[in-house]
């Protein structure tokens, strides 16, 4: 089945800092989803990114297909930023399973 | 373009009751359903997705069911509620490419 690991699960920074997420995923999954849960519960879509790079802003996102991770950049972060970060893979039988989740925390 | 509705937002039932969650989805045409559950604010455990009318897939044995009795509406129902069926639950749909999620229901069994 697919298996979808984040890392850290935990992060705290201070406005203004860098960061780089990441989601190790196995060889069943052929496509690749970030997202980011507000304080509400609500999950939006950050990234659909099955290999490459793209860029919305001050986050953007990378995926080695080849070498099985995808990683997610935020740059000069905000305390907006803050809530959990899942990425979740999709392999050809519909499934969509997410990794565990990284909690970040933006302080002021 | 494509919503997806998910109602209600919240929910308090007492143990032993029924459960009827309802979503569906607008703007697109046989798109696989998903019902997630998550728990203690991480993780997302997927209970059930269907890839069309009355093919239900079941992830893990629960005491939930889900049925999908149109293309675009997609129900998770419960005969009776246990306090460990307390959660955040999601529908989500996805059509070619990316899957995306209603608002979820905050569902408290007390």
């Amino acid at each position: 089945g697919i298996q979808v690991e984040q890392s850290p699960p935990d992060l705290i920074l201070q406005e203004g800092a860098n960061s780089t997420l990441r989601c190790n995923f196995s060889d069943s999954v052929n496509n690749l989803q970030w997202f980011h849960q507000n304080p509400w519960g609500q999950l939006i879509n950050l990234f659909y990114i099955p290999s490459g790079t793209k860029q919305n802003g001050r986050l953007s996102a990378t995926t080695v297909a080849t070498e099985r991770y995808s990683l997610l950049y935020i740059s000069s972060s905000q305390t907006t930023d803050s809530g959990v970060y899942f990425c979740a893979g999709h392999n050809a039988g519909n499934m969509l399973t997410f990794g565990g989740g990284t909690r970040l925390m933006v302080k002021p | 373009s494509q919503t997806i509705h998910q109602w209600p937002a919240t929910l308090v039932q007492p143990v032993g009751s029924p459960l009827s969650l309802e979503c569906t989805v607008e703007g697109t045409s046989n798109p696989n359903l998903y019902w997630y559950r998550q728990a203690a604010g991480r993780g997302l455990q997927l209970l059930f997705y269907s890839v069309g009318i009355g093919q239900i897939s079941s992830e893990v044995p629960q005491n939930l069911s889900a049925s999908r009795p149109q293309d675009r509406q997609f129900i998770l129902s419960s005969k009776k509620l246990l306090l460990s069926d307390s959660g955040f639950y999601l529908c989500a749909w996805r059509g070619q490419i990316e899957a995306f999620f209603g608002q979820g229901t905050r569902l408290t069994v007390v």
